[in-house]
């Protein structure tokens, strides 16, 4: 069965520190996706990123980083110099070819100005 | 540039009334879900649709049925709502994923907020 582990429920920064969140996956297939999904206080739901199981290239998005490692099934997410619009609640998700999307708990951000 | 769009936006039900929820996308996605969000839950698949005319039951059915006999809408109905009932529903769709590209990611809705008293 698969399973996506954010462990980090909730997590507080003060403006311009760098964070990470945590994701780890389970799945034994070998082609399967992943995404970041960010919820801001309105309510919305987010796409950040998608990465596929054939490219563990990580990603640098302007102060967003995303370091995915097949090896520990993580796909981590640093914000960098982090700004009070950054809080929200994040959630991972992992999609196996065909199939529905299996999402974390989410971790819930807050950055203090 | 409308993407996904729910209707109504807010809704307050007695408990037994029976209400609609209607989703509509017009980028000709294949895919469509109904998820509710509930606080500390993250997000739990109701149903789900992979094409026109068919439907198929996700996490947490009971309650619920959907229909999809147009390819852009999905319906969420709820035939006797209970106060269990009550939370934020978000319809999303997508395309399949391709199995050697970056593709597949969901699109959300703005969200539906149920309240059922």
């Amino acid at each position: 069965a698969q399973k996506v582990t954010q462990a980090q429920t909730e997590i507080s920064v003060v403006e311009k520190e760098d964070v990470t969140l945590d994701c780890v996956y389970e799945t034994r297939d070998t082609t399967y996706y992943l995404f970041w999904y960010k919820q801001p206080p309105s309510g919305e739901l987010v796409f950040l990123i998608r990465r596929n199981s054939f490219d563990e290239q990580n990603e640098i998005s302007g102060r967003y980083s995303w370091n995915f490692q097949k090896s520990t099934s993580s796909f981590n997410f640093t914000i960098t110099a982090s700004q009070v619009v950054d809080s929200a609640v994040y959630f991972c998700a992992l999609r196996l070819y065909g199939q529905n999307f299996v999402f974390g708990p989410g971790t819930r951000l807050s950055v203090l100005p | 540039n409308a993407g996904v769009t729910q209707t109504p936006k807010f809704r307050v039900l007695k408990t037994g009334q029976s209400m609609t929820l209607l989703c509509a996308q017009d980028m000709n996605h294949e895919y469509m879900y109904w998820y509710r969000q509930d606080p500390g839950m993250g997000l739990r698949l109701i149903h789900y649709s992979v094409g026109e005319g068919t439907t198929a039951k996700g996490e947490v059915p009971d309650g619920y049925n959907v229909s999809r006999l147009k390819k852009q809408n999905f319906l969420l109905g709820l035939e006797s709502a209970a106060p269990s009932q009550t939370s934020v529903y978000f319809c999303a769709s997508s395309v399949s994923p391709g199995r050697f590209t970056n593709t597949g990611e969901l699109f959300f809705g703005e969200g539906s907020r149920l309240t059922v008293l």
